[in-house]
């Protein structure tokens, strides 16, 4: 599965948009970019997935580029309840099932 | 109605003992998996069983056992604890063996005295 980097940490006030930033630039063509995030002390929750198009439901959207090499996470309307860490993985659909979680970016929304 | 449900929530114990984790969804799912997150909160995937059959098996001591009695439990059974094994172990599982979405458990806090 392709490597990813995302910044270590990044604020957002309450409220506004929270644009979170990925880079995977040896993606493969078979190779989904997932989403989770895990709010402190609890398991880690799936946000999104996507393969190239962007993607929306009622937790965040999902900006991919064309080139497939970075993407970005968005959530519209930021809560304090969103502070968590967020990991931007990427795997290929139907392998087995194994997440493979990086360092992550701690967002803190901010009142 | 907890969908993946873990206990202990917390476990404190000595070096050497032995001491098990079990993992319960109500959820239907064919796939279930164990995953480690130590203190420096890398998360860590260590086992994952599809029907009661393992697939995934990384480089875990084999002082960890793993065993799944059907495909709604995933237990953990570790021997013979070391100061390393603090962690917090979260087990996981999908409707299917390709991972599709994973729901966690609130996970268990070992801490190896």
């Amino acid at each position: 599965d392709a490597k990813t980097t995302q910044p270590t940490s990044m604020d957002c006030a309450e409220g506004r948009a929270a644009n979170l930033p990925c880079n995977h630039s040896t993606i493969s063509g078979n190779e989904y970019v997932y989403w989770y995030r895990q709010i402190h002390s609890q398991g880690p929750q799936y946000i999104i997935h996507g393969l190239k198009n962007n993607e929306t439901n009622e937790m965040a959207s999902l900006i991919i580029t064309e080139d497939r090499k970075s993407s970005t996470l968005i959530l519209p309307h930021a809560t304090l309840r969103d502070t968590a860490v967020y990991y931007c993985i990427v795997r290929v659909w139907g392998n087995t099932g194994k997440l493979i979680f990086g360092q992550g970016t701690t967002l803190q929304v901010k009142p | 109605d907890t969908a993946v449900s873990q206990t202990p929530k917390y476990l404190v114990t000595q070096m050497g003992n032995d001491k098990s984790i079990k993992c319960e969804q109500n959820l239907g799912h064919d796939t279930m998996y164990w995953y480690k997150q130590d203190s420096k909160k890398f998360l860590k995937i260590m086992f994952s069983y599809n029907n009661k059959e393992l697939i995934i098996n990384e480089t875990v001591p084999n002082r960890f056992s793993p065993k799944s009695p059907d495909k709604a439990h995933l237990n953990l059974h570790i021997n013979s604890l070391e100061l390393g094994d603090s962690a917090v172990y979260f087990c996981a599982s999908s409707r299917r063996q390709d991972g599709e979405t994973q729901y966690f458990g609130p996970g268990t806090r070992l801490l190896v005295l």
